[in-house]
């Protein structure tokens, strides 16, 4: 089965520092997103891209957050200036299309913490 | 009113036992339901979409009520293997009144026990 692959898998950083998550969404998908989830709590709506921009953002995704598609594969995830909160585990996903039932596809996720 | 709600568990049930799991969604106009299965510190993976009529996958059967805006999955014959954290995921809905993103309740934990 195709994969998202996202990358790294662990990023430690300093408050304040900027980090970039990386994902590899499956190749014929056109629709990506990016979840998060603080230990112990549940999976979050981040952002959705479609088309070379955003199409939808939850109230998480604050002037702090930025996605970006520099080519033809990746898909990241930029924040310019963590905070201690913003520790979690980040996931990628990816899906053909937003049609009724249409399956997304995950990837293992990047656990970011913030020191 | 919380978008998607699920009882946390744990469900702590002996190998062979049915288990059930509920969860009701606040948003009417949804369209697609999944049952998304987390094991710890992993990925959500896609146990099973859920249709209007009910749909059966093995040992799964996943059930939707639109009226009542309650999605269920009845797992028989736990295995060990079944033991994680079981997603109700409902799609949100565009201002537009198209397919948005997806939403996923905080998850039930079920641990079978041998």
């Amino acid at each position: 089965e195709p994969e998202v692959t996202q990358t790294p898998s662990h990023q430690v950083t300093q408050m304040g520092q900027e980090v970039i998550l990386r994902c590899v969404p499956i190749s014929n998908h056109l629709y990506f997103y990016w979840y998060r989830q603080i230990l112990g709590q549940k999976v979050e709506f981040l952002v959705s891209f479609y088309n070379n921009e955003i199409s939808e953002k939850s109230e998480i995704f604050d002037d702090q957050f930025s996605v970006e598609r520099p080519d033809g594969s990746n898909f990241t995830l930029k924040i310019r200036s963590t905070k201690l909160e913003d520790s979690a585990m980040y996931f990628c996903a990816s899906r053909f299309s937003q049609s009724m039932g249409e399956k997304l596809f995950f990837g293992s996720g990047t656990q970011l913490s913030v020191l | 009113r919380k978008e998607v709600e699920q009882d946390p568990g744990p469900f702590n049930v002996p190998e062979g036992a049915t288990v059930a799991f509920n969860c009701t969604y606040s948003n009417s106009a949804s369209q697609s339901f999944f049952w998304y299965r987390q094991d710890c510190r992993k990925e959500p993976k896609l146990l099973m979409s859920v249709y209007s009529s009910g749909n059966e996958d093995g040992r799964f059967t996943a059930q939707l009520n639109r009226a009542s805006q309650y999605i269920s999955l009845l797992i028989r014959d736990s295995k060990l293997s079944d033991s994680a954290t079981y997603l109700c995921v409902v799609n949100s809905m565009n201002y537009g009144g198209s397919q948005g993103n997806l939403i996923f309740g905080k998850g039930t934990k079920l641990s079978v026990k041998p």
